[in-house]
This record gives structure tokens, C-alpha cells and sequence, in this order.
């Protein structure tokens, strides 16, 4: 168990649903972080939250949505899904720390998205 | 812009023989370097970092990576690979600063008996 926790483990839909994934992260990290993992992109950084602010954004598109709670856990929105959206999407969290450094990420086991 | 460049998408050794994945990167600093591991179904298991200071960082299970400046590279060693090291293997890199890290698209390995 890294610690940081992920439900549901999978999920499947049909196209044109909207899903929520919720991330808990490890106790104290106050940064998330949201990846889309499939097999032809490889991981892609869709966004960052650090202690409930919208730190980083990448590749993640207008259908979808993050935000992160007071309590720290975060949740991922995917709406209007279509196929392509079917992939691994993994929350981690990074430890409190300094500008100066990185201490790098704790990942979650993730969600398995299948759009049918 | 960050990147990261792993060559080999798949690789596969006999267990007992030594291994090296290869990663290379594109950073306008001095970056952090990670190397994660994923076994199948899991998500992804830190298994080393380099931030500064002595160049060939130890790991767990055994592994090690050399950081070298000049080539850019941030390879990943083990003398004597194990069946259970069978798993896709990432290397990531970053800045300083709680920073969204780049990955690798992974290399596969394989162990056969």
C-alpha cells in the first residue's frame, strides 16, 4: 500500500457519460497530481493541485475537470466521454516541501477507464 | 521544453544476466531524475532518484543508476536480474520545486529462464 488511495479501481461507461475519479493522497503530501496513462501516449500530466489551488496544467482537455478538497483528497471529472478516453488515469502525490527540491511522487494503483 | 527519450520499448534477458535500460533526457538545468517501475496492474513504485552530488545512485531491489552530465543519459543497472524484475520501467525528470514530473514512454522487460 503506497498510501496514496484511488477509487474506483475500474469503470466502465458508455460514450457520452460523465465519470468522477477521487484520489486520496498520502498523509501530509499536499501536492496531487493527475495522469492519463494509455498505451500509445504513455503517461501525460494532465494537472496539479498543491493544498487546494490549481498549481500546474498539461495536457488535459476542456471535458475535464479536477479540483482538490479542503480535506486534500481530489477528484477528476470526465464528461461527454467518447473511446479515446479509455485509458489507466493515476493520481499521485508529492511530499511537503521546499522550492529547492523534489522529492518526486507517491502513485496511486490507479483507475482502469473503459468506454463502451 | 522537457523530455525524455527512452530507446528500447521492450527488452527482454535471461534471469541471472545483467541489465541496463537507457534514458535519455532534454533539461536546460540540472535536472531531478527518477526512475519508477510498474508491475502489471499496480501503479508506478519509485525505485531511485538523483538530485545532486555522487553520480551512480543505489535504489531498492537491487538496482543503481549512473547520472552522466556530458550524454544526458540516466541509465538503469542491475548485475543480476531476478524473474519478479519483469515489469515496465519509466524514467522521469524534473525541476526543482513540487513540479509536475515528464516521463518516459517505458521500457518493457522481460525475463526468460
Amino acid at each position: 500500500d503506497s498510501g496514496v488511495t484511488q477509487t474506483p479501481k475500474h469503470l466502465i461507461t458508455a460514450t457520452g457519460q460523465r465519470v468522477t475519479l477521487r484520489c486520496s493522497p498520502r498523509s501530509g503530501d499536499l501536492s496531487v497530481y493527475w495522469y492519463q496513462q494509455s498505451l500509445d501516449q504513455g503517461l501525460q500530466f494532465l494537472i496539479q493541485y498543491y493544498n487546494g489551488e490549481e498549481r500546474a496544467k498539461g495536457n488535459i482537455l476542456e471535458r475535464f475537470s479536477a479540483q482538490q478538497f479542503p480535506d486534500l483528497h481530489s477528484e477528476l471529472n470526465l464528461s461527454s466521454l467518447e473511446l479515446g478516453d479509455s485509458a489507466l488515469y493515476f493520481c499521485a502525490s508529492s511530499a511537503t516541501g521546499s522550492r529547492t527540491t523534489n522529492y518526486g511522487y507517491t502513485f496511486g494503483s490507479g483507475t482502469r477507464l473503459t468506454v463502451v | 521544453a522537457q523530455s525524455v527519450t527512452q530507446p528500447d520499448i521492450h527488452i527482454t534477458v535471461s534471469e541471472g544476466a545483467s541489465l541496463e535500460l537507457r534514458c535519455n533526457y532534454s533539461y536546460g538545468a540540472t535536472p531531478y531524475l527518477f526512475w519508477y517501475v510498474q508491475s502489471p496492474g499496480q501503479g508506478l513504485q519509485l525505485l531511485l532518484k538523483y538530485f545532486s552530488g555522487d553520480t551512480l545512485v543505489q535504489g531498492i531491489k537491487g538496482f543503481e543508476a549512473e547520472f552522466k552530465r556530458s550524454q544526458s543519459s540516466f541509465n538503469l543497472r542491475k548485475p543480476s536480474v531476478h524473474w519478479s524484475d519483469a515489469a515496465e520501467y519509466f524514467c522521469a525528470v524534473g525541476p526543482r520545486g513540487n513540479t509536475p514530473l515528464v516521463f518516459g514512454k517505458g521500457t518493457r522487460l522481460s525475463v526468460i529462464a
